[in-house]
């Protein structure tokens, strides 16, 4: 079936303006993940949800990011009046179970250019 | 929190050659390492991985080992090709119920294989 995907792939935004990015996961993945790649670093954590409990957020670098995913499926990762140093890679990944060591499969990510 | 630190940043290895790369994990555990490959502007793709209760594992020209009491695994490719090249990444899964499977990645290892 079709992988995760996210949209859009590529973002600008003027400093201060809000951006909101969309992550389609596996059909049925029960849990999904958010990382944020800053330019030649590996991912680094941002929040967890678990069907459409957000179980862990601590990765969340400020109160300006926000994420949701209502139904437990399509997840938004939003954020406000966007800083320069908030320009990276948001990747969005999935896997199907519960269980702490199932594969995450990951999307190809949403690039975000703060000017 | 879990810590991994990854080396060597970047390898340069000859068409055939065995490349190696090297992880090193803080949280005794730790319970699931995978290995995750990035191509330019692509999304990680996991290559391997390797649970706590295994020592080695391998998929044709890859292999992965594990040694708990050190705390280190590495990622061994064999007869490489220049389609290896991509930048490697190593993560890791604490165990315990909150972790929830969010992976903490190493900094990546950029291989280049020259033809």
């Amino acid at each position: 079936g079709a992988g995760v995907s996210q949209s859009p792939r590529y973002k600008v935004a003027k400093r201060g303006q809000d951006v909101a990015l969309r992550c389609d996961p596996i059909s049925g993945h029960v849990s999904l993940f958010w990382y944020q790649q800053a330019l030649g670093q590996g991912p680094e954590f941002l929040t967890y949800f678990q069907n459409e409990a957000q179980l862990d957020k601590s990765g969340l670098p400020s109160d300006r990011f926000f994420a949701e995913r209502p139904e437990g499926s399509v997840s938004t990762l939003k954020i406000q009046r966007t800083q320069q140093e908030d320009s990276a890679v948001y990747l969005c990944a999935s896997s199907g179970y519960r269980g702490n060591t199932d594969t995450q499969y990951f999307g190809p990510g949403t690039r975000l250019t703060v000017l | 929190g879990e810590n991994v630190e990854q080396h060597p940043s970047t390898l340069s290895v000859q068409e055939g050659d065995s490349a190696v790369i090297k992880c090193t994990y803080s949280d005794s555990a730790s319970n699931y390492f995978p290995w995750y490959k990035q191509e330019l502007g692509k999304r990680p793709q996991l290559i391997i991985d390797i649970r706590s209760n295994v020592g080695e594992k391998k998929d044709q020209r890859i292999a992965v080992t594990l040694n708990k009491t050190a705390k280190h695994f590495s990622l061994h490719i064999t007869e490489t090709q220049p389609e290896d090249s991509a930048v490697y990444f190593c993560a890791a899964i604490p165990a315990g119920g909150t972790s929830y499977g969010k992976l903490t990645f190493g900094q990546g290892t950029i291989l280049t294989v020259h033809p």
